[in-house]
Protein backbone atom coordinates (compact mmCIF):
# COMPACT_ATOMS: atom_id res chain seq x y z
CA UNK A 1 0.00 0.00 0.00
CA UNK A 2 1.47 3.14 -1.18
CA UNK A 3 1.95 5.97 1.78
CA UNK A 4 1.96 9.53 1.86
CA UNK A 5 2.63 11.21 -1.37
CA UNK A 6 3.98 14.50 -0.92
CA UNK A 7 5.58 17.06 -4.31
CA UNK A 8 7.65 18.02 -4.73
CA UNK A 9 10.50 16.86 -2.24
CA UNK A 10 12.06 20.23 -2.48
CA UNK A 11 11.51 24.15 -3.77
CA UNK A 12 13.57 27.16 -3.69
CA UNK A 13 11.94 30.30 -4.24
CA UNK A 14 12.49 34.14 -3.95
CA UNK A 15 10.60 36.05 -1.53
CA UNK A 16 7.45 37.24 -2.63
CA UNK A 17 6.94 34.30 -4.97
CA UNK A 18 4.09 31.89 -4.68
CA UNK A 19 4.26 28.26 -4.16
CA UNK A 20 1.99 25.27 -4.13
CA UNK A 21 2.50 22.15 -2.41
CA UNK A 22 0.75 18.74 -3.09
CA UNK A 23 -0.78 16.28 -1.07
CA UNK A 24 -2.21 12.70 -1.72
CA UNK A 25 -3.08 10.81 1.37
CA UNK A 26 -3.70 7.36 2.20
CA UNK A 27 -6.33 5.48 0.35
CA UNK A 28 -9.20 5.83 2.55
CA UNK A 29 -7.72 8.06 5.15
CA UNK A 30 -10.75 10.89 5.48
CA UNK A 31 -8.52 13.20 7.68
CA UNK A 32 -5.42 15.24 6.47
CA UNK A 33 -3.46 17.13 8.07
CA UNK A 34 -0.74 20.14 6.81
CA UNK A 35 2.70 21.18 9.17
CA UNK A 36 4.92 23.06 8.96
CA UNK A 37 8.24 22.10 10.91
CA UNK A 38 11.21 24.25 11.64
CA UNK A 39 14.27 23.06 12.05
CA UNK A 40 14.66 21.36 15.65
CA UNK A 41 11.46 22.02 16.57
CA UNK A 42 8.01 19.49 16.62
CA UNK A 43 5.51 19.67 13.41
CA UNK A 44 3.21 22.43 14.22
CA UNK A 45 -0.39 22.44 12.50
CA UNK A 46 -1.46 24.58 9.72
CA UNK A 47 -4.92 22.91 8.95
CA UNK A 48 -6.74 19.79 9.70
CA UNK A 49 -9.58 18.31 6.82
CA UNK A 50 -12.18 15.85 7.62
CA UNK A 51 -12.58 14.62 4.17
CA UNK A 52 -13.28 17.88 2.29
CA UNK A 53 -14.27 20.06 4.98
CA UNK A 54 -11.37 22.30 7.32
CA UNK A 55 -12.29 21.44 10.33
CA UNK A 56 -9.22 22.93 12.36
CA UNK A 57 -7.41 26.25 10.26
CA UNK A 58 -7.06 28.12 13.59
CA UNK A 59 -2.95 28.08 12.70
CA UNK A 60 -2.99 28.95 9.17
CA UNK A 61 -1.56 32.22 8.72
CA UNK A 62 -4.62 33.40 6.33
CA UNK A 63 -3.68 36.47 5.08
CA UNK A 64 -0.91 34.65 2.56
CA UNK A 65 -1.87 30.89 3.18
CA UNK A 66 -4.78 28.79 1.79
CA UNK A 67 -5.53 25.50 1.35
CA UNK A 68 -8.20 23.00 -0.48
CA UNK A 69 -8.96 19.77 -0.75
CA UNK A 70 -11.73 19.47 -3.29
CA UNK A 71 -12.93 16.39 -3.44
CA UNK A 72 -11.87 15.19 -0.09
CA UNK A 73 -8.88 13.01 -1.78
CA UNK A 74 -5.74 15.15 -2.27
CA UNK A 75 -4.77 18.56 -1.28
CA UNK A 76 -2.56 21.84 -1.97
CA UNK A 77 -1.34 23.57 0.51
CA UNK A 78 -0.30 27.66 -1.31
CA UNK A 79 1.42 30.69 -0.10
CA UNK A 80 1.01 33.85 -1.87
CA UNK A 81 3.64 35.69 -1.22
CA UNK A 82 5.88 33.68 0.27
CA UNK A 83 8.49 35.46 2.96
CA UNK A 84 11.62 34.62 4.12
CA UNK A 85 10.34 32.98 7.74
CA UNK A 86 8.52 30.35 5.41
CA UNK A 87 11.30 28.43 4.91
CA UNK A 88 10.50 25.31 6.67
CA UNK A 89 9.83 21.55 5.52
CA UNK A 90 6.27 21.16 4.97
CA UNK A 91 4.44 17.88 6.37
CA UNK A 92 1.47 16.35 5.17
CA UNK A 93 -0.09 13.35 7.10
CA UNK A 94 -3.23 11.17 6.98
CA UNK A 95 -5.28 9.15 9.50
CA UNK A 96 -7.93 7.04 9.21
CA UNK A 97 -11.03 5.95 11.66
CA UNK A 98 -10.11 4.02 15.15
CA UNK A 99 -9.09 5.08 18.65
CA UNK A 100 -5.72 5.96 18.58
CA UNK A 101 -6.11 7.85 14.93
CA UNK A 102 -2.38 7.09 14.12
CA UNK A 103 -1.08 10.07 11.79
CA UNK A 104 1.09 8.88 8.77
CA UNK A 105 3.33 11.31 7.43
CA UNK A 106 4.71 12.09 3.73
CA UNK A 107 8.16 12.62 3.11
CA UNK A 108 7.71 16.59 3.71
CA UNK A 109 8.34 19.59 1.16
CA UNK A 110 11.74 21.30 2.23
CA UNK A 111 11.09 24.77 1.23
CA UNK A 112 13.54 27.54 0.70
CA UNK A 113 12.98 31.38 0.63
CA UNK A 114 15.68 33.30 -0.80
CA UNK B 1 -1.27 26.26 27.32
CA UNK B 2 -0.80 23.09 26.47
CA UNK B 3 3.23 22.64 26.62
CA UNK B 4 5.05 19.35 25.89
CA UNK B 5 8.07 19.34 27.67
CA UNK B 6 11.00 17.27 26.71
CA UNK B 7 15.17 16.90 26.80
CA UNK B 8 16.22 18.82 23.85
CA UNK B 9 19.36 16.30 23.45
CA UNK B 10 20.55 12.56 24.77
CA UNK B 11 23.59 10.84 24.37
CA UNK B 12 24.17 6.90 24.50
CA UNK B 13 26.01 3.99 24.31
CA UNK B 14 25.17 1.08 21.78
CA UNK B 15 23.91 -1.57 23.26
CA UNK B 16 22.82 0.36 26.78
CA UNK B 17 19.17 1.54 27.23
CA UNK B 18 18.02 5.05 27.32
CA UNK B 19 14.88 6.68 28.31
CA UNK B 20 13.84 9.98 26.76
CA UNK B 21 10.87 11.71 29.08
CA UNK B 22 7.93 14.09 27.90
CA UNK B 23 5.87 15.97 30.22
CA UNK B 24 2.42 17.79 29.61
CA UNK B 25 -0.62 19.68 30.99
CA UNK B 26 -2.97 17.20 31.87
CA UNK B 27 -5.94 19.75 31.08
CA UNK B 28 -7.81 17.78 28.22
CA UNK B 29 -5.57 14.72 27.71
CA UNK B 30 -7.03 12.69 24.83
CA UNK B 31 -3.49 10.44 24.38
CA UNK B 32 0.03 10.74 23.75
CA UNK B 33 1.98 9.72 20.72
CA UNK B 34 5.97 9.10 20.63
CA UNK B 35 7.14 9.01 16.76
CA UNK B 36 11.00 8.61 15.99
CA UNK B 37 12.70 10.79 12.72
CA UNK B 38 15.64 10.66 11.04
CA UNK B 39 17.29 13.71 9.59
CA UNK B 40 15.48 15.20 6.19
CA UNK B 41 12.52 12.17 6.85
CA UNK B 42 9.10 12.15 8.02
CA UNK B 43 8.55 11.42 11.52
CA UNK B 44 7.57 7.37 11.92
CA UNK B 45 4.91 6.28 14.19
CA UNK B 46 6.40 4.31 17.46
CA UNK B 47 3.75 4.22 20.50
CA UNK B 48 0.19 5.39 21.47
CA UNK B 49 -0.83 5.40 25.16
CA UNK B 50 -4.04 6.62 26.33
CA UNK B 51 -4.29 5.00 29.78
CA UNK B 52 -1.88 4.44 32.32
CA UNK B 53 0.82 1.85 32.47
CA UNK B 54 3.44 0.22 30.17
CA UNK B 55 2.99 -0.63 26.56
CA UNK B 56 6.00 -3.01 25.19
CA UNK B 57 6.81 -3.11 21.31
CA UNK B 58 10.12 -5.18 20.55
CA UNK B 59 13.17 -3.12 21.83
CA UNK B 60 10.96 0.04 22.61
CA UNK B 61 8.40 1.34 25.10
CA UNK B 62 6.02 3.84 26.37
CA UNK B 63 4.95 4.52 29.48
CA UNK B 64 2.04 6.72 30.81
CA UNK B 65 1.24 8.37 34.01
CA UNK B 66 -2.43 10.09 33.28
CA UNK B 67 -1.94 12.04 36.79
CA UNK B 68 1.06 13.55 36.61
CA UNK B 69 1.28 13.92 33.23
CA UNK B 70 4.51 12.25 32.53
CA UNK B 71 5.14 9.80 29.61
CA UNK B 72 8.95 7.91 28.79
CA UNK B 73 10.01 6.07 25.75
CA UNK B 74 12.53 2.84 26.79
CA UNK B 75 14.91 2.52 24.18
CA UNK B 76 16.44 -1.12 25.11
CA UNK B 77 19.88 -3.17 23.02
CA UNK B 78 20.20 0.65 21.46
CA UNK B 79 21.52 0.43 18.13
CA UNK B 80 23.16 2.87 15.76
CA UNK B 81 20.28 3.36 13.69
CA UNK B 82 18.59 4.38 16.63
CA UNK B 83 20.09 7.69 16.44
CA UNK B 84 17.53 10.44 15.40
CA UNK B 85 15.35 12.76 16.66
CA UNK B 86 12.28 11.19 19.49
CA UNK B 87 8.78 13.45 19.28
CA UNK B 88 6.65 13.57 22.20
CA UNK B 89 2.86 14.39 20.95
CA UNK B 90 -0.23 14.76 22.95
CA UNK B 91 -3.69 14.96 21.66
CA UNK B 92 -5.80 17.50 23.69
CA UNK B 93 -9.55 16.91 23.42
CA UNK B 94 -10.46 20.76 21.08
CA UNK B 95 -14.37 21.08 20.80
CA UNK B 96 -15.41 19.38 17.54
CA UNK B 97 -12.05 18.69 16.59
CA UNK B 98 -8.71 16.70 18.65
CA UNK B 99 -5.41 18.99 18.60
CA UNK B 100 -2.16 16.82 18.23
CA UNK B 101 0.31 19.15 19.94
CA UNK B 102 3.61 18.06 18.98
CA UNK B 103 7.13 18.81 21.82
CA UNK B 104 10.07 19.87 20.46
CA UNK B 105 11.49 16.49 20.22
CA UNK B 106 14.77 15.01 21.68
CA UNK B 107 17.87 14.66 19.81
CA UNK B 108 19.47 11.25 20.35
CA UNK B 109 23.05 10.03 19.63
CA UNK B 110 23.85 6.61 20.03
CA UNK B 111 28.12 5.78 19.80
CA UNK B 112 29.80 3.14 19.55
Amino acid sequence: EAGVVQSPRYKIIEKKQPVAFWCNPISGHNTLYWYRQNLGQGPELLIRYENEEAVDDSQLPKDRFSAERLKGVDSTLKIQPAELGDSAVYLCASAGQGASNEQFFGPGTRLTVL
Amino acid sequence: GQNIDQPTEMTATEGAIVQINCTYQTSGFNGLFWYQQHAGEAPTFLSYNVLDGLEEKGRFSSFLSRSKGYSYLLLKELQMKDSASYLCAVRFYGGATNKLIFGTGTLLAVQP
